[in-house]
């Protein structure tokens, strides 16, 4: 059982549209971190949410940390083809625990 | 600015046999971990160090042997490797724990046959 709950597990949208990425949990964590990730490649860090209702954005994507502090969301505006990817959400204590993921594929 | 370095790359192993991926970084990072990537799985933690002569399991540590001898360094040993342990590893390393950034190695691609 996965500790982080990610949805869709597969996007694939036009470049120009929207897309949101779910992150869930039913634990509260002091910070939850989003990590994209390219083929061949290891995930790299976008971004680190850590109080609860916090929006922060980085160009076109902008994530939302829950309330509550037990879920995340990502969303990309008018996508390109270089957002494609798998976006990772991932949080913990001690150590950290990832999601699944989410493939997202933005066609040209 | 090599970051998390691990070695090797690609490996085919025969069931049965052994190996040790090493992974390095030049970060002087506190943390080091070992993760499997599997499709549909995401990424699960197989062990992790907190800093250098320890060692503590992760999700998925059956099967598997750590060791951190040296602060930069961080080995994963299959003593005897599974048809199962076909994977993708990522080492990483980051300066704390959780809420720090991890830095990630590029993979090292393993099948077993």
């Amino acid at each position: 059982t996965q500790l982080l709950e990610q949805s869709p597990q597969f996007l694939s949208i036009q470049e120009g549209e929207n897309l949101t990425v779910y992150c869930n949990s039913s634990s509260v964590f002091s910070s939850l971190q989003w990590y994209r990730q390219e083929p061949g490649e290891g995930p790299v860090l976008l971004v680190t949410v850590v109080t609860g209702g916090e929006v922060k954005k980085l160009k076109r994507l902008t994530f939302q940390f829950g309330d509550a502090r037990k879920d995340s969301s990502l969303h990309i505006t008018a996508a390109q083809p270089g957002d494609t990817g798998l976006y990772l959400c991932a949080g913990g204590f001690t150590k950290l625990s990832f999601g699944a993921g989410t493939t997202v594929t933005v066609r040209a | 600015n090599a970051g998390v370095t691990q070695t090797p790359k690609f490996r085919v192993l025969k069931t049965g046999q052994s190996m040790t991926l090493l992974c390095a970084q030049d970060m002087n990072h506190e943390y080091m971990y070992w993760y499997r990537q599997d499709p549909g799985m995401g990424l699960r933690l197989i062990h992790y160090s907190v800093g250098e002569g320890t060692t503590a399991k992760g999700e998925v540590p059956d099967g598997y042997n750590v060791s951190r001898l040296k602060k930069q360094n961080f080995l994963l040993g299959l003593e005897s490797a599974a048809p199962s342990q076909t994977s993708v590893y990522f080492c990483a390393s980051s300066y704390r724990g959780t809420g720090n950034t991890i830095y990630f190695g590029e993979g090292s691609w393993l099948t077993v046959v």
